[in-house]
Formats: structure tokens, C-alpha cells, sequence
């Protein structure tokens, strides 16, 4: 059973520019959700997708968008990068329903200059 | 809204030494999921255990005990026989469902742990 990957592991931008980093669910679970975790704190709710839909948002601006895909693999992206975007990103992957525990991958680190 | 709150910012235990990591938790709905994942540097979020509102029994997990207090709102984490290799960052969530079906884990600021020899 494969988990839960990222890409890419690290990424440096300069702030406006866009970027899109990718995530792929643990075999079998069709629901993915993203967090984005500042240095020093917890992570916090970005969005959640299921069936290639957006069903749940956090408080984040409309800049940080997302798709999935039929594989169940997800995209998260930022336009107009500021420098607070500078976080750990992490995606999870679940089955659907809140009774099942979200898997996270190894998170891809943005650094925005 | 749903809050988790963990008050000890850092931790430290000798190795093979018990710990007790605080959480507590504000919710006003009567189902939810209190979770613990231990982060190590590489950054990956890592499950240790869960409890449901409803479990009759405290949940374990190996060295991972969840001390759950319903009525104070508080489910600490207790970590037996501490190892070198459980010094990380350790955060306490909650679930929180919607309708429709989504959900999402509310986390904690995060306790971090250093086991000493």
C-alpha cells in the first residue's frame, strides 16, 4: 500500500509569482485535504476534495485554489504569492466521512522571497 | 468554534521515563474525534492515536495511552518508556464534520518533546 506523496520536497519563489504543488492519496482513499503549517505553529485548514469537487474551506484567501483528479490526486495552487505564504504545505488523504483518520505526506516546504 | 489548546510548549524527559503531554479541547457538539500526531523534523504529519467522543475506554496504542477526561475537556497524550527517538513536535486535534460531509482537524500550537539519555 503506497501512502501519501508530495512534490516537490522544497520550493523557493519570489513573491507575485504562482506555484503549484502536487499530492497523491494513499491507494484507495478518494478525499484529500490541505493544511498550510507557519513555522512554529499547528497546521491550519486550507480546503478538502472530494469526487473532484471543493466541498470545504477554510480562511483562506480565493488566491489558494485547488483541483482533483479522477486518480484522486490533488493540486493546490497560489497565485500572487506574499511572503507569509512562506509555510510547510500538507496534504492528507482520507477515505470520505468524518469517522476515517486523514494520512499525511512529508509536506512540501515554500519559501516565498 | 471548536479550539484545542496545549500549554506546554516544551517538554523534557529522560529516556525510559513516562511523559504526559496536556490537551484540552472546546467544542459544543457532542460527536467529535480527538487525534495525536507526533511531527519530527522532516516535517511529516505522523498518527499516533485516536479517541472518539462516544469510546467508553481510555485509547492505547503500543507506548501511546490518550487520558481522556470528557467532563474537564481534555485528552493528554502519555508516552511510557520515552525513547531517543520520540523527541519531536507533538499536536493534539480535533475533528470538526459539516454537512455535506467534509470535515477537518482543528490542531493544537504544538508541544515539543526532547527525550535525554
Amino acid at each position: 500500500e503506497t501512502g501519501v506523496t508530495q512534490s516537490p520536497t522544497h520550493l523557493i519563489k519570489t513573491r507575485g509569482q504562482q506555484v503549484t504543488l502536487r499530492c497523491s492519496s494513499q491507494s484507495g482513499h478518494n478525499t484529500v485535504s490541505w493544511y498550510q503549517q507557519a513555522l512554529g505553529q499547528g497546521p491550519q485548514f486550507i480546503f478538502q476534495y472530494y469526487r473532484e469537487e471543493e466541498n470545504g474551506r477554510g480562511n483562506f484567501p480565493p488566491r489558494f485554489s485547488g483541483l482533483q483528479f479522477p486518480n484522486y490526486s490533488s493540486e493546490l495552487n497560489v497565485n500572487a504569492l506574499e511572503l507569509d505564504d512562506s509555510a510547510l504545505y500538507l496534504c492528507a488523504s482520507s477515505l470520505s466521512g468524518p469517522t476515517y483518520e486523514q494520512y499525511f505526506g512529508p509536506g512540501t516546504r515554500l519559501t516565498v522571497t | 468554534a471548536q479550539k484545542i489548546t496545549q500549554t506546554q510548549p516544551g517538554m523534557f524527559v529522560q529516556e525510559k521515563e513516562a511523559v504526559t503531554l496536556d490537551c484540552t479541547y472546546d467544542t459544543s457538539d457532542p460527536s467529535y474525534g480527538l487525534f495525536w500526531y507526533k511531527q519530527p523534523s522532516s516535517g511529516e504529519m505522523i498518527f499516533l492515536i485516536y479517541q472518539g467522543s462516544y469510546d467508553q475506554q481510555n485509547a492505547t496504542e503500543g507506548r501511546y495511552s490518550l487520558n481522556f477526561q470528557k467532563a474537564r475537556k481534555s485528552a493528554n497524550l502519555v508516552i511510557s518508556a520515552s525513547q531517543l527517538g520520540d523527541s519531536a513536535m507533538y499536536f493534539c486535534a480535533m475533528r470538526e464534520a459539516f454537512s455535506g460531509g467534509y470535515n477537518k482537524l482543528i490542531f493544537g500550537a504544538g508541544t515539543r518533546l526532547a527525550v535525554h539519555p
